[in-house]
């Protein structure tokens, strides 16, 4: 049971570019999420799922996109890097309830040039 | 603007020393959560807190939600040096938000 796995752990990008982050769950869990975080910092929500078909946008989803075509997926693609997207991205998962527990993957450690 | 606010941002202590860190929130939240990280890795869950006033403990650490469901603390007795990590509060909702953090060293 990997729980939540992301892919790739590392990346450096020239600015312009393109990538997907990759984030998969097996545990069945409805709820989805993006974060970010910068050093010394906590976490930021860019998007979140609340099932397969259904995205929303949180806190800071400027320059990035999502999509959730099945409950294992939620990929987070960026279309055109810029060095404020340099972060740490984790991805977690999550049952509907009020003692939801959020599993988190080990991150994707970002770097914008 | 953080919808939650922890404090302090940076704590650090000598092993045996006790401590207390803070979540506030003006909003009200059904349950609150608080999660450990450690450097390199994703966030773990430590506690929810669902009722108002509840307390509850989990060996040396003690978990309190505040009455009116807003601000909540987390005490550490006698603090070791392998609870040093990131210390996260979070609302729990469909789009769950962090508090910044604090960052715990507990030195030997």
């Amino acid at each position: 049971n990997a729980g939540v796995t992301q892919t790739p752990k590392f990346r450096i990008l020239k600015i312009g570019q393109s990538m997907t982050l990759q984030c998969t769950q097996d545990m069945n869990h409805n709820y989805m999420y993006w974060y970010r975080q910068d050093p010394g910092m906590g976490l930021k929500l860019i998007y979140y799922s609340v099932g397969a078909g259904i995205t929303d946008k949180g806190e800071v989803p400027n320059g990035y996109n999502v999509s959730r075509s099945t409950t294992e997926d939620f990929p987070l693609r960026l279309e055109l890097a810029a060095p404020s997207q340099t972060s740490v991205y984790f991805c977690a998962a999550g049952r509907q309830g009020a003692r939801v527990a959020l599993h988190f993957g080990n991150g994707t450690r970002l770097t914008v040039t | 603007t953080q919808l939650l606010e922890q404090s302090p941002q940076f704590l650090s202590i000598q092993e045996g020393e006790n401590l207390t860190v803070y979540c506030n929130s003006s909003s009200v939240f059904s349950s609150l959560q608080w999660y450990r990280q450690e450097p390199g890795e994703g966030p773990v869950l430590l506690v929810t807190v669902v009722t108002g006033g509840e307390v509850k403990k989990l060996k040396r650490l003690t978990f309190q939600f505040g009455d009116a469901r807003k601000d909540s603390s987390l005490h550490i007795t006698a603090a070791q040096p392998g609870d040093t990590g990131l210390y996260l509060c979070a609302g729990v909702g469909a789009n769950m938000r962090f508090g910044a953090g604090t960052r715990l060293t507990v030195k030997p």
